[in-house]
């Protein structure tokens, strides 16, 4: 039972290339999330899927697109990254109650 | 717009001191209040409030909320330097979304 997996841990891109970060959890929950975090800013939610074949925007959606693949993976695409997504990107997941599960982290360098 | 407003940034204390966390919050729907605390890598859970005045406590830790005054607060006493973390404050706004505070970083010196 691994609980929530991201991948990559760490990625480095150039300015305008593309990625997508990858979530999946096994705890058979309804909701997903992908948030950002950056020193002083606390966790802010970029997307987040309430079921699967849903999804919807967060605080910061701008720049990212997302895709509930099925009711296990939801992955976060970057088209076009840029220096100002260089941030610590966690998934997670939620069942019936209010707790978040959260996944390791992907840190990401955009140079 | 939903704010999370965690006190103090930053706090360094030694070994053995209490220490207590806020986090204030002004939301337009209020479902419960969730800690977490965040040391190398993911969140996890600490405590989940819900109702005013009820404390939840699992041994040096504690919290409280208070639903009238819009806060709530997170006390650890006799700290350990593995309290070392970003301790974070979490408003469940509706069935799926929740806005985060900053966090407070806590360090404890031996």
């Amino acid at each position: 039972n691994a609980g929530v997996t991201q991948t990559p841990k760490f990625q480095v891109l150039k300015t305008g290339q593309s990625m997508t970060l990858q979530c999946a959890q096994d705890m058979n929950h309804n909701s997903m999330y992908w948030y950002r975090q950056d020193p002083g800013m606390g966790l802010r939610l970029i997307y987040y899927s309430a079921s699967e074949g849903t999804t919807d925007k967060g605080e910061v959606p701008n720049g990212y697109n997302v895709s509930r693949l099925n009711k296990r993976e939801f992955s976060l695409r970057l088209e076009s990254a840029a220096p100002s997504q260089t941030s610590v990107y966690f998934c997670a997941s939620r069942g019936a109650g209010e707790t978040q599960y959260f996944g390791p982290g992907t840190r990401l360098l955009v140079l | 717009e939903d704010k999370v407003v965690q006190s103090p940034l930053s706090l360094v204390v030694h070994e053995g001191d209490t220490v207590t966390l806020n986090c204030s919050y002004e939301v337009t729907n209020f479902r419960s209040l969730l800690w977490y605390k965040q040391e190398k890598k993911a969140p996890t859970f600490l405590f989940m409030l819900t109702s005013s005045g009820i404390e939840k406590k699992s041994g040096r830790l504690s919290s409280i909320l208070d639903k009238k005054e819009l806060f709530s607060i997170l006390n650890i006493t006799a700290t350990q330097t593995g309290d070392s973390a970003i301790y974070l404050c979490a408003v469940s706004l509706n069935t799926f979304s929740a806005r985060f505070g900053a966090g407070t970083r806590l360090t404890v010196k031996p």
